[in-house]
């Protein structure tokens, strides 16, 4: 089955700075990587995804990056602010298969900006 | 509106009892599912529902049966908690099972 691995675990950057988390991920037919933000108590959002037809896709502050060769993705927040403090989810699913819109997540990342 | 909502919020209660947790979406969507996320915040997906359907069923103990009487709705009962079951449980749904997956604020189940 897919395995994903993120880093770092934590990550902790001064308000205005880039904040750049990745993760790889095993299974070659994956095709659907979205990034999740949780904040503490609350649900996870939906921030971006990409499908692998694309090799970048940006939605202002953030983007996320590619890498299908080498398996793996990257979420990208420029000008971090204090309410980006939250924990990040990468994900991989292998959409439109038979895995049914199984989701597999990385273990997360805390996000700390300061200000 | 909440787009997906899940009731209780809060569950708390003692091993070897039944609870259920209920969840219904307001989006149309045809595919339904529950994550538990656990004290390390690891989420894992247990169950999937299409058109009330199973379609996805992770190795998860048979004392959680879901349970899907229409596409707006899935529900989860837990038989004889466990303390391991201490959770934060999440609902979700898509449109269908290749979309964007959208999540309830979940249930925070505490087994005493």
């Amino acid at each position: 089955g897919e395995n994903v691995e993120q880093h770092p675990s934590t990550l902790s950057v001064q308000e205005g700075d880039s904040a750049v988390i990745k993760c790889t991920y095993s299974d070659s037919a994956s095709n659907y990587f979205p990034w999740y933000k949780q904040e503490l108590g609350k649900r996870p959002q939906l921030i971006i995804d990409i499908r692998s037809n694309v090799g970048e896709k940006k939605d202002q502050r953030i983007a996320v990056t590619l890498n299908k060769t080498a398996k793996h993705f990257s979420l990208h927040i420029t000008e971090t602010q204090p309410e980006d403090s939250a924990v990040y989810f990468c994900a991989a699913e292998r959409a439109g298969g038979t895995s049914y819109g199984k989701l597999t997540f990385g273990q997360g990342t805390i996000l700390t900006v300061h200000p | 509106d909440t787009a997906v909502s899940q009731t209780p919020k809060y569950l708390v209660t003692q091993m070897g009892n039944d609870k259920s947790i209920k969840c219904e979406q307001n989006l149309g969507h045809d595919t339904m599912y529950w994550y538990k996320q656990d004290s390390k915040k690891f989420l894992k997906i247990m169950f999937s529902y299409n058109n009330k359907e199973l379609i996805i069923n992770e190795t998860v103990p048979n004392r959680f049966s879901p349970k899907s009487p229409d596409k707006a709705h899935l529900n989860l009962h837990i038989n004889s908690l466990e303390l391991g079951d201490s959770a934060v449980y999440f609902c979700a749904s898509s449109l269908t099972w290749d979309q964007p997956q959208h999540f309830g604020d979940g249930t925070r189940l505490s087994i005493l």
